[in-house]
């Protein structure tokens, strides 16, 4: 079975462009989250989706926005990109949202801003 | 608030040896802790969670973890490392629908 999926792998944009990043999960998983994983450090939750309804929101701005289609993928919307929104961006999924579900991670989008 | 301290940023040890990296929490609520692996340039893979129940969790690749929760702790450890052991380990907490990771232990084994 085909783990999760995200594309594009790598993405460069300048500064005050918008960016779409996509996620196919795990076939029969319902949940999708969003991480940002700035360079030395660890993931940083961006959103939780379930069943097509945020379920859960982190600390980053309005710039970021998401949304979940009926067959369960995910975009990730960034606006007005900054030089500091360069990170690689993590997809992950999970059967259903719940804090001890185990989540399955896609190998992320690196987004470069220039 | 939840937070995760991991307490070591990098971790060099020799082939064959054991291994010990940790792990601090807190959290307000029900605990379930989770270690991932990351390999360069991947996503992160599972290694082991704990959800409840014995409090030494056994996962991939020979690794296994110990839950303290007197302690609030969840340390990793694999009693013989091997060179493709050598990747990025990340220690998470899961609550209120959201994961919170640690910066990460870098773990590299030399022979």
């Amino acid at each position: 079975d085909a783990g999760v999926t995200q594309s594009p792998t790598h993405l460069i944009k300048t500064r005050g462009q918008q960016v779409t990043l996509r996620c196919s999960p795990i076939s029969g998983h319902k949940s999708v989250s969003w991480y940002q994983q700035v360079l030395g450090q660890g993931p940083q939750f961006i959103f939780q989706y379930y069943e097509k309804e945020e379920r859960g929101r982190g600390n980053f701005p309005d710039r970021f926005s998401a949304r979940q289609f009926p067959n369960y993928s995910s975009e990730l919307n960034v606006n007005a990109l900054l030089l500091g929104d360069s990170a690689l961006y993590l997809c992950a999924s999970s059967l259903v949202a719940g804090n001890n579900q185990p989540q399955h991670f896609g190998d992320g989008t690196r987004l470069s801003i220039l | 608030a939840q937070s995760v301290t991991q307490l070591d940023s990098q971790v060099p040890v020799f082939e064959e040896a054991p291994v010990e990296l940790r792990c601090n929490y807190s959290s307000s609520v029900s605990v379930y802790l989770f270690w991932y692996v990351q390999y360069p340039n991947q996503g992160l893979q599972l290694l082991l969670k704990y959800l409840s129940g014995s409090t030494l969790v056994k996962g991939i690749n020979g690794f296994e973890a110990e839950f303290n929760k007197s302690q609030t702790s969840f340390h990793l450890r694999k009693p013989s490392v091997h060179i493709s052991d050598t990747a990025e380990y990340f220690c998470a907490v899961s609550d209120a629908g959201k994961s919170t990771f640690g910066d990460g232990t870098t773990l590299t084994v030399k022979p």
